[in-house]
Formats: C-alpha cells, structure tokens, sequence
C-alpha cells in the first residue's frame, strides 16, 4: 500500500549544527508535499511545502529537497537553536493527505 | 498564524457521556477536518468537509459523528465516550474549493486532549 515514512524516529544535534530530516514516500503520483514542526501541547504547524516540478525550495533556514527518482523528501534546518526542538511530519498529497509517523528533534545546548 | 481554535483543551470525562469537541476557524475556508493523534504517533483523518452541508469519513474508522451548519464550525461529536475514545483530537482547515484535496497547507488547531474513564 501507500505510504508515508520517516527514516528514523529520532534525532539529536547540538546548536549551531545543521539537521536533516528525511522522508520516504511510495506514491510515485503524489504531486504536493509539506513539513510541518509540532511542539509538544500543540497542533501541527506549517513549515515548507514544494510541488512536485520542483526539487528545492528555501524558506528562512529551512530548505525542503525533493528526490522524485527515489521518492525521497528531507528537510534542512540551518544552525538549529534550541526552539527547533519538536517533532516534524512530512505529508503528501495526491488524492488525500497523508501523514507520516514523524521525527522527534532535540537540540542539545 | 492560522486561526483556528479548538474548545475545550483538556477534557476528562466518564464513560456513556455525550461529548461535543467545537472548533471553529475565520480564515473563511471550505474545506476542514478531523484527526487523531495517539502521543507520538502520526495523524489519522476521522472527518472531512469541503463545505457548509458537506461531511465525509477518513479513513480512521470512528464513532463520532460532524456537522457542518457554517463554514467557520466544524463541531465533532461522541454520543457516549469510551475509554477508547481516550486521544487528541486535531481540527484544520485549508483553502481551496470543490471536491477532493487541494494543494494547499492544512492549518491546525492546538487540539483537545480527551481522556474517557
């Protein structure tokens, strides 16, 4: 079946590093895809979307990569700070949105 | 930031009673949603509408039920809460209009935390 994943459940960096997010995806058609970051007690909130013609796209210290060869999808967070700690999901969309299970980041000081 | 709010935030409540979980948004948006979230784990769609008059099923089973009167409410409603019933449950709204999804951002409330004793 279909499906939305995160290659690992966790992941711990210093501040100041740079942290990469990966997520694979197995809906080859699915043409929209998004990052969301959620802190804890809080709803899931937006990041960075990209559509499938294009393979990278920058916000403010984030970028978002898109593989469409390997069905891959990461996020880059430049000089994590330690508000950056949450748990990210990536989603995508073709006919619906699908969630995947996320990754818990924690910045160490 | 998104507005959508979700009331309340924290409920603990028995079983057998009936629950209604508000949320509302005024962002003008058709289409809204449902989800569960157990803590740490991903989002499962219970509810979906693309407009006032329109609801759907996810593809989590559940035994709840929506209405969509407004557009800017999208209440959820347990008739008689069981312990399994116990998780967060998460309303968003996106832009866009007509049938399916559209490729837009779902915009989230920070949830309600139900615990069914």
């Amino acid at each position: 079946g279909e499906s939305v994943g995160l290659h690992l459940p966790t992941l711990s960096v210093q501040e100041g590093d740079n942290s990469i997010i990966n997520c694979a995806y197995s809906n080859s058609a699915s043409d929209y895809f998004i990052w969301y970051k959620q802190e804890s007690g809080k709803g899931p909130q937006f990041i960075i979307d990209i559509r499938s013609n294009m393979d990278k796209r920058q916000g403010q210290r984030v970028t978002v990569l898109l593989n469409k060869t390997v069905k891959h999808l990461s996020l880059q967070i430049a000089a994590t700070q330690p508000g950056d700690s949450a748990v990210y999901f990536c989603a995508e969309n073709y006919n619906d949105m699908r969630f995947g299970a996320g990754t818990r980041l924690t910045v160490k000081p | 930031e998104a507005d959508i709010y979700q009331t309340p935030r924290y409920l603990v409540i028995g079983t057998g009673k009936k629950i209604t979980l508000e949320c509302s948004q005024t962002m003008g948006h058709d289409k809204m949603y449902w989800y569960q979230q157990d803590p740490g784990m991903e989002l499962h769609l219970i509810h979906y509408s693309y407009g006032v008059n329109s609801t759907e099923k996810g593809d989590l089973s559940s035994e709840s039920t929506v209405s969509r009167i407004r557009t800017e409410h999208f209440p959820l409603t347990l008739e008689s809460a069981r312990p399994s019933h116990t998780s967060q449950y998460l309303c968003a709204s996106s832009e866009g209009q007509g049938l399916g999804y559209s490729n837009q951002p779902q915009h989230f409330g920070d949830g309600t935390r139900l615990s069914i004793l």
